[in-house]
């Protein structure tokens, strides 16, 4: 059964600091990881998918890594701002088209 | 983009009766889409996958007959919480799977009273 992991569970950085959250899941045979954003009560906005076969995406100010053989991605914020506040959620899709979800990292950052 | 559109964002109801949530994809045919559970401070539980034209298939644990879920087209896909108790107040969240990833609802606030 896959597990999804999310260190750290919260994290509280100054405006302008680049950041790193990470993910780790246990079963390699993934077909693809998303990283997704929430903002309290709200749905998830999809920030970076990265295929099984890629090794990161980027967008923005955003960088998302894949490592499929160690089970772990990272996602790399540069010169975070405040409205980067938020949760983010990492999840994998494995063979059916199901997603398993991490409990996310709860991300302040202050002005 | 593709957008989901989840209706109602937020609902009260008394404990006993039913609530449906729709579900609608905007721009693109959904012929799966899922339904989710958030509890405060966990991660989104699947519920069950919901497919156009035929039943949905629920997760382990996850009673089809209180959560009723619909997909009679492609692009709408209901859920009806059925007998509502307070323990099912919950954030559920619906999507559906495009190309170039999941895409999300906005999800709807349940609170049994």
């Amino acid at each position: 059964k896959q597990e999804v992991t999310q260190i750290p569970a919260a994290l509280s950085v100054p405006e302008g600091e680049n950041l790193v959250l990470n993910c780790s899941f246990t079963d390699s045979a993934i077909y693809n990881l998303q990283w997704f954003r929430q903002d309290p009560g709200k749905g998830l906005t999809s920030l970076l998918l990265i295929q099984s076969s890629q090794r990161e995406q980027t967008s923005g100010r955003l960088n998302a890594s894949l490592d499929k053989s160690s089970g772990r991605s990272t996602l790399y914020i540069a010169a975070s701002q405040p409205g980067d506040s938020a949760t983010y959620l990492c999840a994998v899709q494995g063979g059916s088209e199901k997603l398993v979800f991490g409990k996310g990292t709860k991300l302040t950052v202050n002005p | 983009g593709a957008v989901v559109s989840q209706h109602p964002s937020r609902v009260i109801c008394k404990s006993g009766t039913s609530v449906k949530i729709e579900c609608r994809s905007l721009d693109f045919q959904a012929t799966t889409m899922f339904w989710y559970r958030q509890f405060p401070k966990q991660s989104l539980m699947l519920m069950a996958t919901s497919n156009e034209g035929s039943k949905a298939t629920y997760e382990q644990g996850v009673e089809k007959d209180k959560f009723l879920i619909n997909h009679a087209s492609l692009t709408l896909s209901t859920l009806t919480v059925t007998s509502a108790h307070p323990e099912d107040s919950s954030f559920y969240i619906c999507s559906a799977l495009r190309v170039d990833g999941y895409t999300f609802g906005s999800g709807t606030r349940l609170t049994v009273v």
